[in-house]
């Protein structure tokens, strides 16, 4: 398994700002993933973090919304980018370690914009 | 393309009693499959896992889920519900190929007292 950190763990935002989520993880992992939780929903995957490229994105999210960057093994970062109330959600890392199947989630960032 | 389908948003059940949330997946190859569980204000912890071995699979705190391959299900039971188990449970489909999850839609369990 996996130790993971997620900073800040909540926040409350201004519509119209950015924020930075941060993900550390404490050893190195194979896979980085960013999931967001919209209020009272599951779970939707937004990117892949690739460690040294661009992200791979799901249909619906693009890199100008959500800018990643992964520059090793353990670090990632998801910004959240002029925000507005709709993306008040949860937003979450997973890794994956070595090559098991199992994902292992952060805490989870709560974000709340006004 | 995969998918996983939780056939009930809601469930309550008395303590002590049985607990059954109800899983069904759709995939074109052989599937890995997931049950996490979320407390209220608190991140995602696996309960179980089923990647082509046993299809009876135990997880922690009491809880196993049978992978049948002939009704595409994999149902997560426990045998007496404790007033802790209250939470939201996810059921999820992994591709072996990028690792990535899709998730179900979710079951909230209820536990009376």
């Amino acid at each position: 398994s996996a130790v993971i950190s997620q900073k800040p763990s909540r926040d409350i935002c201004q519509r119209g700002t950015s924020l930075t989520i941060q993900c550390q993880v404490d050893s190195q992992v194979t896979m980085m993933f960013w999931y967001r939780q919209q209020p009272g929903q599951s779970l939707t995957l937004i990117a892949t973090a690739n460690q040294g490229s661009e992200a791979t994105y799901e249909s619906g999210f693009v890199i100008d919304k959500f800018p990643i960057s992964r520059p090793n093994l353990t670090f990632s970062t998801l910004t959240v980018s002029n925000m507005s109330p709709e993306d008040s959600s949860i937003y979450l890392c997973s890794v994956v370690v070595g090559s098991e199947e199992t994902q292992y989630f952060g805490p989870g960032t709560r974000l709340l914009v006004l | 393309a995969q998918s996983v389908t939780q056939l009930d948003s809601h469930v309550s059940v008395s303590e002590g009693t049985p607990v059954l949330l109800r899983c069904n997946y759709s995939s074109s190859y052989s599937p890995s499959l997931f049950w996490y569980v979320q407390h209220p204000n608190k991140g995602l912890q696996l309960l179980l896992k089923y990647t082509s071995a046993a299809t009876l699979v135990k997880g922690i705190n009491g809880f196993e889920a049978e992978f049948k391959k002939s009704e595409t299900s994999f149902h997560l039971t426990k045998p007496s519900a404790h007033m802790s188990d209250a939470a939201e449970y996810f059921c999820v489909v992994s591709d072996r190929r990028t690792y990535k999850y899709i998730f179900g839609t979710g079951t909230r369990l209820k536990v009376l007292a």
